[in-house]
């Protein structure tokens, strides 16, 4: 099992730049989450898919931001046009039946600077 | 919005020593998660503990919960420097997927 993987693990970017970040959740789950971490939010939840139908975007910031899961091996999560505020790791996390009492397993985030 | 929300936000001591965080939630809820997170990582799921249980252990893990005062507790027993790492408390929103985590402990344990 190789978890979930994400890739990059470091995006510099000028602001005004697309970023793309994608996400592998670990086969067989059901259910996919894309995370924010930011020192002065901590943990936040943008978006999640269960089975790749969207289930809940309240958390994503603004229309700048905007997820896709084409299918249940892949995910991405884009910034048009990014901003330096989008600065943060970004974590993609994955759960076996989705539900409160399925755990999450995350990847190890990707790091984006915007300048 | 915050969830759960962690106590204290750092705590330093020496290896060997017993190590506990709080977290205090603010709804009902069904269960609660604990999760490490070490330094550039991905977090780590702990342990779950059920509504109805109020203990629940894990090697060298003990995490209690108290539904009537909303808070739960994590005890590290025997810590070990590699235990150092951000520890983190989530609990679900209305039953649905979406878990909540608070701003976690920050953990550092002294060789």
């Amino acid at each position: 099992d190789a978890g979930v993987i994400q890739s990059p693990r470091h995006e510099v970017t000028e602001m005004g730049q697309e970023v793309t970040l994608r996400c592998k959740p670990i086969s067989g789950h059901n259910s996919l989450f894309w995370y924010r971490q930011t020192m002065m939010r901590g943990l936040e939840l943008l978006i999640y898919f269960n089975n790749n139908v969207p289930i809940d975007d309240s958390g994503m910031p603004e229309d700048r931001f905007s997820a896709k899961m084409p299918n249940a091996s892949f995910s991405t999560l884009k910034i048009q046009p990014s901003e330096p505020r989008d600065s943060a790791v970004y974590f993609c996390a994955s759960s076996l039946t989705g539900g409160e009492d399925s755990p999450l397993h995350f990847g190890n985030g990707t790091r984006l600077t915007v300048t | 919005s915050q969830q759960g929300e962690e106590d204290p936000q750092a705590l330093s001591i020496q290896e060997g020593e017993n190590a506990t965080m709080n977290c205090s939630y603010k709804t009902s809820i069904n269960n609660l998660q604990w999760y490490r997170q070490n330094s550039g990582r991905g977090l780590v799921h702990l342990i779950l503990i059920r509504s109805n249980e109020r203990e629940k252990h894990s090697g060298r893990l003990r995490v209690t919960l108290d539904t009537s005062k909303k808070s739960s507790s994590l005890l590290i027993t025997a810590s070990r420097a590699a235990d150092t790492a951000s520890y983190f408390c989530a609990t679900g929103q209305g039953g649905s997927e979406k878990l909540v985590f608070g701003k976690g402990t920050k953990l550092t344990v002294n060789p």
